[in-house]
């Protein structure tokens, strides 16, 4: 398995531009995170989809962030307008989350955003 | 109080040392128990599960306290190649899939 992918590895935008981060999960895993890592803050968890349902978006930071997840393989991160202290390493994650437990989650290699 | 707690280090170890870390968290109703390991700037990589009858893995034993609502990391022999950031995970408790995540223990290994 080629694990979870995440594109573009790296980016770099100015103030105000849109940005797009993609993310495809581990096959046959049924939910997707989304994580943004900062030296200050740590690991944050910003949206959460089960069976490409949004489940938790109470880490979303505002509305210049959005998340979707059109099928079981795709999932994308949007910040428009981008501001410089969005920069940051954004992950995705995915697990296969039984019911009683077992929620290992499986990290994307990031995508380390600058933005300007 | 932080929902996770964990001694940000560093911890400087010679190698051959053993090295223990402890992390302390606040919701009993938390049912899954995790350490991940973090390089410099790579992505978070399960280390291994922390069950209630504590574990093993090599060099690696991981113990859980409910008691005291703290678990812990002990690395035996310790390599070079044990530098790393040692995260300490807990499920939310009332969420299954919530994951809460320590902000890590910074460990080097030095020659």
């Amino acid at each position: 398995d080629a694990g979870v992918i995440q594109s573009p590895r790296h980016e770099v935008t100015e103030m105000g531009q849109e940005v797009t981060l993609r993310c495809k999960p581990i096959s046959g895993h049924n939910s997707l995170f989304w994580y943004r890592q900062t030296m200050m803050r740590g690991l944050e968890l910003l949206i959460y989809f089960n069976n490409n349902v949004p489940i938790d978006d109470s880490g979303m930071p505002e509305d210049r962030f959005s998340a979707k997840m059109p099928n079981a393989s795709f999932s994308t991160l949007k910040i428009q307008p981008s501001e410089p202290r969005d920069s940051a390493v954004y992950f995705c994650a995915s697990s296969y989350l039984l019911a009683g437990g077992g929620n290992e989650q499986f990290f994307g290699p990031g995508t380390r955003l600058t933005v300007l | 109080r932080k929902e996770v707690e964990q001694d940000p280090g560093p911890f400087n170890v010679p190698e051959g040392a053993t090295v223990a870390f402890n992390c302390t968290y606040s919701n009993s109703a938390s049912q899954s128990f995790f350490w991940y390991r973090q390089d410099c700037r790579k992505e978070p990589k399960l280390l291994m599960s922390v069950y209630s009858s504590g574990n093993e893995d090599g060099r690696f034993t991981a113990q859980l306290n409910r008691a005291s609502q703290y678990i812990s990391l002990l690395i035996r022999d310790s390599k070079l190649s044990d530098s790393a950031t040692y995260l300490c995970v807990v499920s939310g408790g009332n969420s299954n899939y919530q994951l809460i995540w320590g902000a890590g223990t910074k460990l080097i290994i030095k020659p």
